[in-house]
């Protein structure tokens, strides 16, 4: 099925452990995104990217890093966890053009202890 | 710059009575509005967009918002509830095609429908 995936559903993490949240969409999509879900602040942007090879912060951005080699792929890194990443995480992508909706995944649900 | 406020956290219906979700915004571009709606443990699914052309906007689901410049809203509404409604709803504004037309979301309100 056409969409997007996110890959681990589920993580438990140790504080000061990194690892690799990947996010793969079959749309052909130009824009990828991914967001943070914390209780009461809605989501928030963490980076996006408007095609393979450029990317840019959004608006908490510290503690991950993104990269963006193929269209397909856009696999967000924390470098060393903190309990303060414990959080729901969202990909989405959508078509270059502000009237598209973005699509998106069904989330990693990440604690860090 | 942009931002997005949805002015109720909450808000509880009856099953068969009208639902009103209220949400304006600000933004230095001509902005699209975004409505989408989280069931528990799900991701996002878009319920309706506005994107410059009619501004009553129909959506899945029953749903319909309206665009009003002058007032700088974007409410959500249905005319009659469902149990199946029951879920958070975020209001979205997109603008700034060069950073990626990112989104900015409200806080959420969460809709309870009672039988």
């Amino acid at each position: 099925n056409a969409g997007v995936t996110q890959t681990p559903k589920f993580q438990v993490l140790k504080t000061g452990q990194s690892m690799t949240l990947q996010c793969a969409q079959d749309m052909n999509h130009e824009y990828m995104s991914w967001y943070r879900q914390d209780p009461g602040m809605g989501l928030r942007l963490i980076h996006y990217s408007v095609g393979a090879g450029i990317t840019d912060q959004g608006e908490v951005p510290n503690g991950y890093n993104v990269s963006r080699s193929t269209t397909e792929d856009f696999p967000l890194r924390l470098l060393s966890a903190a309990p303060s990443q414990t959080s729901v995480y969202f990909c989405a992508s959508s078509y270059a053009g502000q009237n598209y909706g973005y699509t998106f995944g069904s989330g990693t649900r990440l604690t860090v202890v | 710059a942009q931002s997005v406020t949805q002015l109720d956290s909450h808000v509880s219906v009856s099953e068969g009575t009208p639902v009103l979700l209220r949400c304006n915004y600000s933004s230095s571009y001509s902005p699209s509005l975004f409505w989408y709606v989280q069931h528990p443990n799900k991701g996002l699914q878009l319920l309706l967009k506005y994107t410059s052309a009619a501004t009553l906007v129909k959506g899945i689901n029953g749903f319909e918002a309206e665009f009003k410049k002058s007032e700088t809203s974007f409410h959500l509404t249905k005319p009659s509830a469902h149990m199946s409604d029951a879920a958070e709803y975020f209001c979205v504004v997109s603008a700034d095609k060069a950073a990626g037309n990112k989104l900015t979301f409200g806080g959420g309100t969460r809709v309870l429908v009672k039988p």
